[in-house]
Parts: structure tokens; sequence; C-alpha cells
């Protein structure tokens, strides 16, 4: 079966960079896309961006280019989602999700990454 | 930008009710929407895809209508099991987007 496994929660302190793996399993990992979801507390969904598991090509929302980078290791079937200079306000639930092209069908349980001092 | 407008932002109805939720862009998107639910503490789940098709294993009683920039969701009896919030996507293009959530919960 289709399956989306994320690391563990993180607690970073500002300054610090931070890398959230999804590791994807039951399908070929290269015939979709996989998109990446925040949730701060308390807040709705956000699209951050996706990367094409193929070509590796980027796409990343306008409020998320800069400090984050989506990246693939296919060898392990693994995408990241690397934060740098975090900040309180990157305090969030980060989810990873495949794309069908109807929307996204399956999603990781979430990272939960805490940044405080 | 394709703006995303999802209304209300909270609601509570009764058991059997008939909910509905809308969503609506700033451009057409040639029903590329999905809706999602979220319940509390969980993951959020696809519920609806290209405007008006079910995901597999989602209740009958949920359905999505709409096309161009006006979509909606409808609950048509309201359960319990149904308390959560949900969302709106368009995925036309390479930006996509979510809407800002709808609350529902029993009155």
């Amino acid at each position: 079966q289709v399956q989306l496994v994320q690391s563990g929660s993180e607690l970073k302190k500002p300054g610090a960079s931070v890398k959230v793996s999804c590791k994807a399993s039951g399908y070929t990992f290269t015939d979709y896309t996989l998109n990446w979801v925040r949730q701060a507390p308390g807040q709705g969904l956000e699209w951050m961006g996706w990367i094409n598991t193929r070509s590796g090509n980027r796409m990343y929302a306008q409020v998320f280019r800069g400090r984050f980078v989506f990246s693939l290791d296919t060898s392990v079937t693994t995408a990241y989602l690397q934060i740098s200079s975090l900040q309180a306000e990157d305090t969030a639930v980060y989810y990873c999700a495949r794309q069908s092209g109807y929307g996204l069908d399956y999603w990781g349980q979430g990272t939960l990454v805490t940044v405080s001092s | 930008d394709i703006q995303m407008t999802q209304s209300p932002s909270s609601l509570s109805a009764s058991v059997g009710d008939r909910v509905t939720i809308t969503c609506r862009t700033s451009q057409g998107i040639n029903n590329y929407l999905a809706w999602y639910q979220q319940k509390p503490g969980k993951v959020p789940k696809l519920l609806i895809y290209s405007a008006s098709s079910l995901q597999s294993g989602v209740p009958s009683r949920f359905s999505g209508s709409g096309s161009g920039t006006d979509f909606t969701l409808t609950i048509s009896s309201l359960q319990p099991e149904d308390v959560a919030t949900y969302y709106c996507q368009k995925y036309d293009s390479a930006l996509q987007t979510f809407g800002q959530g709808t609350k529902v919960d029993i009155k």
C-alpha cells in the first residue's frame, strides 16, 4: 500500500537549520510529484510547493522562496525539506503529500518543527 | 496570482442537516479543484477532486459541484463524524493554493 513516512519531531533554536524527510513506498516513486504543506499551530493549510521526482524540478510558493529547499534521493525513494535560518514563525507541522493529478491523494503523518530558544 | 475565497469560516449545524461550503476563485480554474477534510489532530484527507468526483472510499453524502470560479462542497446529511475543518484547493497550474478553511461542528 502507498505510504509516506516522515521523520520525527524536531526542536531547534532560532537560526539553526532542519531537514525533514519523507520516505515513500508502495508505488513507483518517480511517477508522482511530491508536495509540501505547512500548518502552523491552530492555522490552516499552506501550500509550500512541489518537487518533480522524475526531473528534480521544483516550484515554491512565493513566501517559501529562499530559506526553504526541496530535494530528493531517488535511490532511497525519499524527499527532503530543508529549512535554514529558522525563526519562531516556522514552528509548524510540515506535511509531504503525493500529487496524483487529481489532488493530493496520500499524505505523510506530518513532522512537527518547533523553533524556540 | 489567483485568489481563493472560502466561506463561511465556521458553521454549526444539527445532525442530519444539509451543509454547504463555498469556494470562489478570482479566475477560472477549469475545475481543477479539490476538497479535503481534516479532523482534529489528524492528517488531511482528499474527499473530492476535479470539482465533483468523489475519491474512493468517501461516503456518498459528500458531493462537489460548480465550475469556472464558483464551487461548492455539500454534506447532504451531517453526521457526528463529519466534525472537521474542510479546505478547498486549486491545482490548475504550477502554483497551487488552499482556501482558508471552514470549521464544521455539531449544534
